[in-house]
């Protein structure tokens, strides 16, 4: 059973440039958050896709945005790259429902480091 | 706004030695606290979800339990393979942070052999 998956690994750009994340999510999940985290802190949150809309927003700009697949996949956008926007950012998948009951546990991919310069 | 604060931010442990990791929330309505290992460069790694004060959860070497303001770790003869940071993250029960997940810094656990 795949888990979460994330492409690619690491990516280095210049600042003012755009940059395109990937999310695959577990096998039977149909939600995607994506997260921030700076070293030595832990993951913020920036958004949450659900049934192909975003369903909930982080204090993150809308140099930010994003998009759900119909196949549950998800991208992370950020225009015009800041220094401080490098960082690992992380892809957690859920499933809302499952057996009649709302489960909210979310698995983490192995992230994509950012490094912007 | 929801808060977490973890304690220690880092901790040194003999192998086999026992300890506590704490984890202090504020939130709205408890949805749920989880609990996470998260190794150098890597996602973090789900451990346990607790819902409810008084609810306790084992795995291996691992005890995580809940009261209404925090919630703790608890490592019973660890090994240095349980090196990692441990996070603890919250799900409130209001609209506005019913998704999201807040987090706290993390705590560092190194066990030497």
């Amino acid at each position: 059973d795949a888990g979460v998956t994330q492409s690619p690994t690491h990516l280095i750009k210049t600042r003012g440039q755009q940059v395109t994340l990937r999310c695959s999510p577990k096998s039977g999940h149909d939600t995607v958050s994506w997260y921030q985290q700076a070293l030595g802190q832990g993951p913020q949150f920036i958004f949450q896709y659900y049934e192909e809309e975003e369903r909930q927003r982080g204090n993150f700009p809308d140099r930010f945005s994003g998009h759900q697949f119909p196949n549950y996949s998800s991208e992370l956008n950020v225009n015009a790259l800041l220094l401080g926007d490098s960082a690992l950012y992380l892809c957690a998948s859920s499933l809302v429902w499952s057996s009649g009951l709302r489960t909210d546990t979310q698995y983490f991919g192995p992230g994509t480091r950012l490094t912007v310069l | 706004e929801d808060q977490v604060t973890q304690s220690p931010e880092a901790l040194r442990l003999q192998e086999g030695e026992s300890s506590s990791l704490n984890c202090s929330y504020t939130v709205s309505g408890l949805r749920g606290l989880f609990w996470y290992r998260q190794d150098p460069g890597k996602g973090p790694e789900f451990l346990f979800t607790l819902y409810s004060a008084g609810e306790e959860k084992e795995k291996e070497r691992l005890k995580a339990t809940l009261t209404k303001k925090e919630s703790f770790l608890h490592i019973t003869a660890p090994k240095p393979e349980d090196s990692a940071t441990y996070l603890c993250a919250v799900q409130g029960a209001t609209s506005g942070s019913a998704r999201q997940l807040t987090f706290g810094s993390g705590t560092q656990l190194t066990v030497l052999p």
